[in-house]
């Protein structure tokens, strides 16, 4: 089942710059999208989210863009700090469903 | 902050054994969740809970598991006769509401190790 895709299993950026993950989906139904954060032998840790009527939402230094049409979404984290690096979660839901759809993750690292 | 909190933190047991993971969700919080995350895989939906009664489920939630709210603060997930394919990281989530913002509330896990 794979309704979610992370295809980048690891992402190596500069602190500074910016780190974009991408993330794409199957499910037309889908129309609620999250970002999560996890650490090593920590629970995910939610970051940002985005419903499917809005194209962008902006957290600070973290912005979801989300494209329908494509059925993609990314990630974008500017500027790149070194504690941001972790384990990135994309995952989805249906407004009538409650249960998340998770990708299988992208490791960023962020180097000083 | 509040957070949801889970215990044991680590939980060794024997193949054929039962097993209890517990969960104190986020006090307002009405929906309640058990993933799992086999090591190197993603994270997997395991069952929703709602005014005291399963939602829904997945597969893998198969008779072997069954989960309770005993007492109205406690959530747990009960394994009855463990197999060595149920060792992964387990984690408890809750959320406000079903749809809409669904935003859910990890616990930081149990890992089950199961020999």
């Amino acid at each position: 089942d794979q309704q979610v895709k992370q295809n980048s299993p690891s992402l190596s950026v500069q602190e500074g710059r910016i780190s974009i993950l991408n993330c794409d989906y199957t499910n037309s139904m889908f129309d609620y999208f999250l970002w999560y954060k996890k650490y090593p032998a920590e629970g995910p840790t939610f970051l940002i989210s985005i419903s499917s009527i809005k194209d962008k939402n902006e957290d600070g230094r973290f912005t979801v863009f989300l494209n329908k049409s494509a059925k993609h979404l990314s990630l974008h984290i500017v500027p790149s700090q070194p504690g941001d690096s972790a384990v990135y979660f994309c995952a989805a839901t249906t407004t009538q469903g409650g249960k998340l759809i998770f990708g299988q993750g992208t490791e960023l690292s962020v180097k000083p | 902050e509040p957070e949801v909190t889970q215990t044991p933190s680590h939980q060794v047991t024997q193949m054929g054994q039962e097993v209890i993971l517990r969960c104190v969700p986020i006090s307002n919080h009405l929906y309640f969740y058990w993933y799992r995350q086999i090591l190197g895989q993603k994270v997997e939906f395991l069952v929703s809970f709602y005014n005291n009664e399963i939602s829904e489920k997945s597969e893998i939630f198969d008779d072997q598991f069954s989960v309770e709210r005993p007492d109205g603060s406690n959530f747990t997930l009960k394994i009855r006769s463990t197999k060595l394919e149920d060792s992964a990281m387990y984690f408890c989530a809750s959320s406000v509401e079903r749809g809409g913002r669904n935003e859910q509330f990890f616990g930081p896990g149990t890992r089950l190790t199961v020999l």
